[in-house]
């Protein structure tokens, strides 16, 4: 165990819904990063938070939105869902901004879009 | 141009032996971070090892080490000893400390090891 969560762990959802994922940092940590894993596009950075400010945006669409809560746990929300989006995606946390120790993967929501 | 280049799609190695996973890199950041993670079919990301731009020596995490070459911005993954459960795609990644707090990941490697 990461100490990193996410949930669910697998999702199957139509097109056009809306989903939520969820991720709980590792204790103590306070920066958040979500990524998306799908075959044709590999590991993209989709968004970082830190202590519930947005700190780095990558390639994530406007359907999706993020944001981290005070107590930490951070939701990316996927909306008007398409094919394309069916992917893993990872939720990463770390003790501090620009940190290169202790950065930690979940073990990732499995979204299917049928 | 790719932050971070993986040329070997597919890689076998008979167990017991050592296999050298490649990977370069590109960047202008002086100081930087690069990184292998292992992915089983299960799916989660494993962290293995981790080598900072200004660390002297290569790092070394058990079976692990990365070779690391600054000068042709090379940071190879060597796994010795390779065991059935070694079988996994590797990435590697970097960041960038003073451009952005973002991971730039390979494409990954498949290692299969061969009993």
């Amino acid at each position: 165990d990461s100490g990193v969560t996410q949930t669910p762990k697998h999702l199957i959802t139509a097109t056009g819904q809306r989903v939520t994922l969820r991720c709980s940092p590792r204790s103590g940590d306070l920066s958040v990063y979500w990524y998306q894993q799908s075959l044709d596009q590999g590991l993209q950075f989709l968004i970082q938070y830190y202590n519930g400010e947005e700190r780095a945006k990558g390639n994530i669409l406007e359907r999706f939105s993020a944001q981290q809560f005070p107590d930490l746990h951070s939701e990316l929300n996927l909306s008007s869902l398409e094919l394309g989006d069916s992917a893993l995606y990872f939720c990463a946390s770390s003790p501090r901004l620009g940190s290169n120790y202790g950065y930690t993967f979940g073990s990732g929501t499995r979204l299917t879009v049928v | 141009a790719q932050k971070i280049t993986q040329t070997q799609p597919g890689m076998f190695v008979q167990e017991k032996e050592a296999v050298t996973l490649d990977c370069t890199y590109d960047t202008s950041d002086p100081s930087y971070g690069l990184f292998w993670y292992k992915q089983p079919s299960s799916g989660e990301m494993i962290f293995l090892i981790y080598q900072g731009s200004y660390d002297q020596q290569n790092a070394t995490e058990g079976r692990y080490s990365l070779n690391f070459q600054k000068a042709r911005k090379s940071a190879n993954l060597v796994i010795s000893a390779s065991q059935l459960g070694d079988s996994a795609m590797y990435f590697c990644a970097m960041r960038e400390t003073n451009t952005g707090n973002q991971f730039y990941f390979g494409t990954g490697t498949s290692l299969t090891v061969i009993p």
